[in-house]
């Protein structure tokens, strides 16, 4: 299994407070991937990172921001929690093979972190 | 862009029993298309990918699918079912297009075994 953890496991936490919630990799993949799992929406895509400090939104990035400052370590804040982002947030990682002549990214897939379970009150 | 419809969220089968999870994937550029499983409390594992070639693809604890492009398909499926397969299963799709190696995933299914 890939090397990803994620920390807390567990938080819960009032509304309008801060969180912060960690992805740590040993794999050194360079890309890494926050997503938010609802039921119902399957698995939704809130940020990711193509290298330190590169940084993009995904599609429900609201509320949301990150940051890469090591290879290893990819993290998800919400500046100001609300109910609605009780969710479970999983961080995955990946890692691009070129093919030929192409700069993006090839098909292998994405690695599983066990996820971090938010309660907001 | 690309899309990924997971037929039935909720599949039940009979220990034994054919297990079949219906996915269906839109894209304008031929796919890449993955299957997921999730045991409870846990992370998603990949349980089997197509990328080129060979169109029937088998995975991990006795799953396989098929690329079948002119229906724009990639089902499930597994001979007989195990009670250690209850979970919930998702679909997912990305294209050479996709940059950074994003994936579209489906609405997950979730698979029940009945002893």
């Amino acid at each position: 299994d890939a090397g990803i953890t994620q920390s807390p496991r567990h938080k819960v936490t009032e509304t309008g407070t801060p969180v912060t919630l960690r992805c740590h990799q040993t794999e050194n993949h360079r890309y890494m991937y926050w997503y938010r799992q609802d039921p119902g929406h399957g698995l939704r895509l809130i940020h990711y990172s193509y290298g330190v400090k590169d940084t993009d939104k995904g599609e429900v990035s609201d509320g949301y921001s990150v940051s890469r400052s090591k290879t290893e370590d990819f993290l998800l804040t919400l500046e100001s929690a609300t109910s609605s982002q009780t969710s479970v947030y999983f961080c995955a990682i990946s890692d691009p093979k070129m093919r030929t002549g192409s700069l993006l990214g090839g098909y292998n897939e994405q690695f599983f972190g066990p996820g971090t379970r938010l309660t907001v009150l | 862009a690309q899309s990924v419809t997971q037929l039935g969220s909720h599949v039940s089968v009979s220990e034994g029993a054919l297990v079949l999870l219906r996915c269906n994937y839109s894209s304008s550029v031929p796919p890449y298309l993955f299957w997921y499983v999730q045991y409870p409390n846990q992370g998603l594992q990949l349980l089997l990918k197509y990328t080129t070639g060979a169109t029937l693809v088998k995975g991990i604890n006795g799953f396989e699918a098929e690329f079948k492009k002119s229906e724009t398909s990639f089902h499930l499926t597994k001979p007989s079912a195990h009670m250690s397969d209850a979970a919930e299963y998702f679909c997912a799709v990305r294209t050479v297009l996709t940059s950074y190696g994003k994936l579209t995933f489906g609405q997950g299914t979730i698979l029940t075994v009945h002893p």
